[in-house]
C-alpha cells in the first residue's frame, strides 16, 4: 500500500543538538510539505517542495532546513537555532502543489514524529 | 479576525445524535475547502473535500456558503468511533488550518 514513512515516532533531545526526521513517500506525489502542530495551535507550515531539487520557506522556517534530493525524501533537520523545539512534526505530501489542491488534489500524512526537547 | 475560525467545543452528544460544526473564513478568494478528522495524538486524516454544490459521504454531509464565507459538517446517526477533533482548512493560495472542533460522543 502506498503512504508516507516518518521515523523515529518519538524523539528525545538535549537542547542545542540538532535532530533529522526522516519522510519518505512511495505515492509518487510531486509535493511534500513539513508542519508542526502544538496544543492549542493549528498546524503550521514550515517548509514545503513543490518539486525535486526545490523548497520553499513556510511560515516558521526559523531554526529549520530541509532538502529534496530524491523525489520520495524530504527530511526535516531541526537545529539548536530553534527555541522551542518540542513540538509534534508531521510531513505531507500532495500530487500537485498546494496551488492546485482540490478534491482530486488532497493532503495525506504520515503518522508523525514527536519531538521533546530534554 | 482569524482566518479560519472554529467553535473549539467541545461537543458532548450521545450515540445516534446528529452534530453540526460551522467554520468561517476571511479570504474571500479561497478556491477549495476540506474537513479533516484528527484522533488524539494521531495525523490528520481527510474526512471529506467541500464542493460548491455541498456534497455527502454516507453520515457526513459537507455544505459551502461562499456569501457568508462558510463550511459546515452534518454528522447523523452519529457513533462512538466519531469522537475525534474536526479540522476544517481552506486552500486561499496556501492552506489555512483551524483549531478544530472536539467532538466526544457518548454511550
Amino acid at each position: 500500500d502506498g503512504g508516507i514513512t516518518q521515523s523515529p515516532k518519538y524523539l528525545f533531545r538535549k537542547e542545542g543538538q540538532n535532530v533529522t526526521l526522516s519522510c519518505e513517500q512511495n505515492l509518487n506525489h510531486d509535493a511534500m510539505y513539513w508542519y508542526r502542530q502544538d496544543p492549542g495551535q493549528g498546524l503550521r507550515l514550515i517548509y514545503y517542495s513543490q518539486i525535486v531539487n526545490d523548497f520553499q520557506k513556510g511560515d516558521i522556517a526559523e531554526g529549520y532546513s530541509v532538502s529534496r534530493e530524491k523525489k520520495e525524501s524530504f527530511p526535516l533537520t531541526v537545529t539548536s537555532a530553534q527555541k522551542n523545539p518540542t513540538a509534534f512534526y508531521l510531513c505531507a505530501s500532495s500530487r500537485e502543489g498546494t496551488g492546485r489542491l482540490s478534491g482530486a488534489n488532497v493532503l495525506t500524512f504520515g503518522a508523525g514524529s514527536r519531538l521533546t526537547v530534554l | 479576525r482569524k482566518e479560519v475560525e472554529q467553535d473549539p467545543g467541545p461537543f458532548n452528544v450521545p450515540e445516534g445524535a446528529t452534530v453540526a460544526f460551522n467554520c468561517t473564513y476571511s479570504n474571500s478568494a479561497s478556491q477549495s475547502f476540506f474537513w479533516y478528522r484528527q484522533d488524539c495524538r494521531k495525523e490528520p486524516k481527510l474526512l471529506m473535500s467541500v464542493y460548491s454544490s455541498g456534497n455527502e459521504d454516507g453520515r457526513f454531509t459537507a455544505q459551502l456558503n461562499r456569501a457568508s464565507q462558510y463550511i459546515s459538517l452534518l454528522i447523523r446517526d452519529s457513533k462512538l468511533s466519531d469522537s475525534a477533533t474536526y479540522l476544517c482548512v481552506v486552500n486561499a493560495r496556501k492552506l489555512i488550518w483551524g483549531l478544530g472542533t472536539s467532538l466526544a460522543v457518548n454511550p
